[in-house]
């Protein structure tokens, strides 16, 4: 089945640690997107892909870092700068106007 | 700028009671205007679409239609279910301005009581 996974769905951290989260999608979708939902807030975009070797800020992009070095995957690295990390992060892929999600990966900080 | 403002809940109902949540947009290009569905613990999902003006989307019971002399994109359906219990985001996608990520609205919790 096509689609977009993540992983995992939850992942605990401690303070000062980098943590790296998985998207892969076999869609052949060319772009990819990394979002953050907070509660009672809409999705804020954080980085997004338009093709391989290539992404681009979002509108939160502080405190956190992407590659794209295969079609198919775009992890997420959540660094230490990022000061309030605990949220649900959602990873989508499109082709053309319709984006497409996974199922979300939800960080929390302890 | 670009962006979307929703009708803020939570919306309860009793199950057959009709549904509106309200969405309104603004854009400064040629917007593409969707209806996401999030149920709990899970991604997002596409209900519903519309590209122009005076389309109107519609999936399961759910309908849309796009104004632009209203500049909304207000869901509906006629009959709710138990079933439909999550959280609906509306979005847009400008095409005049080059961007290629959708703006989402804050989302609205339906909760629907048998």
């Amino acid at each position: 089945d096509g689609g977009i996974t993540q992983s995992p769905k939850y992942l605990f951290r401690k303070e000062g640690q980098n943590v790296t989260l998985s998207c892969e999608q076999n869609l052949n979708h060319d772009a990819m997107y990394w979002y953050r939902q907070d509660p009672g807030q809409g999705l804020r975009l954080i980085y997004y892909s338009q093709i391989v070797n290539d992404f681009q800020k979002g509108d939160i992009a502080e405190g956190y870092s992407v590659s794209r070095e295969k079609k198919e995957s775009f992890p997420l690295t959540v660094t230490s700068a990022q000061k309030n990390p605990t949220a649900f992060y959602l990873c989508a892929s499109s082709m053309a106007s319709e984006q497409f999600f996974g199922p979300g990966t939800r960080l929390t900080v302890l | 700028g670009d962006s979307v403002t929703q009708m803020e809940g939570p919306v309860t109902l009793s199950e057959e009671a009709f549904l509106t949540i309200n969405c309104t947009y603004t854009a400064t290009g040629y917007p593409s205007l969707f209806w996401y569905v999030q149920y709990p613990g899970e991604g997002l999902q596409l209900l519903l679409k519309a590209t122009k003006a005076d389309d109107k989307g519609s999936n399961k019971g759910f309908e849309a239609t796009y104004r632009k002399e209203t500049t909304s994109f207000h869901l509906e359906k006629g009959s709710v279910q138990v079933s439909d219990s999550a959280v609906y985001f509306c979005a847009l996608r400008d095409w005049g301005t080059g961007a290629n990520n959708l703006f989402f609205g804050t989302g609205t919790r339906l909760t629907v009581i048998p």
